[in-house]
């Protein structure tokens, strides 16, 4: 149990929707990670929130965005869903930007038809 | 840029056996290495990780790897399988303790199969 919690588990959307996904970090924790991962693929870097800023972002369009919330909660902005988009998306809380102290959620598996 | 490759995507041995799934990295500057643990279904669980101490890092579940700049390599070792070690296993590299630029660059995964 890592205190991360995510929603939906599970979620259906056609192309060119938009979708929200939602993170709880583990408590006290003022940095979440954001990860992209494909079937049968590595996760992949999305970006990160510090203290409800945009800290650092990987290599992925501006339709993906993001929020952070004083409570320690977070959230994962799609628009104009693409098919390659269908993945499991894995938020990840840590204390003050160090990768050592981070903890991964269950993730939200996302299917875009 | 940072990068991480898993030498095999199948690994198979039998209950009992040495486990070893093998990770190199490639980094500008002295790496923070991970390796997690994804079973079916479920997110990501840390096994342990290497931040510059002890070069030997013991993680949970009877896992351990050894850093060595040399051959630049984090491999993951467990001296005796057990079924429920049966998942797929990701090397992580980054290059920053804090700040977040980068995030952390995972290998494409090695599944680790245990036979009976």
């Amino acid at each position: 149990e890592t205190g991360v919690t995510q929603s939906p588990t599970h979620l259906i959307k056609t192309r060119g929707q938009q979708v929200t996904l939602r993170c709880s970090s583990q408590s006290g924790h003022n940095t979440v990670s954001w990860y992209q991962q494909a079937l049968g693929q590595g996760p992949q870097f999305i970006f990160q929130y510090y203290r409800e800023e945009e800290n650092g972002r990987g290599n992925f369009p501006p339709r993906f965005s993001g929020l952070q919330f004083p409570n320690y909660s977070s959230e994962l902005n799609v628009n104009a869903l693409e098919l390659d988009d269908s993945a499991l998306y894995l938020c990840a809380s840590s204390l003050d930007r160090r990768i050592e102290t981070q903890y991964f959620g269950p993730g939200t598996r996302l299917l875009v038809l | 840029a940072q990068s991480v490759t898993q030498l095999g995507s199948h690994v198979s041995v039998s209950e009992g056996a040495l486990v070893l799934l093998r990770c190199n990295y490639s980094s500008s500057v002295p790496p923070y290495l991970f390796w997690y643990v994804q079973y079916p279904n479920q997110g990501l669980q840390l096994l342990l990780k290497y931040t510059s101490a002890a070069t030997l890092v013991k993680g949970i579940n009877g896992f351990e790897a050894e850093f060595k700049k040399s051959e630049t390599s984090f491999h993951l070792t467990k001296p005796s399988a057990h079924m429920s070690d049966a998942a797929e296993y990701f090397c992580a590299v980054s290059r920053y303790s804090g700040g977040g630029a980068d995030g952390l660059t995972f290998g494409k995964g090695t599944h680790l199969i245990i036979q009976p």
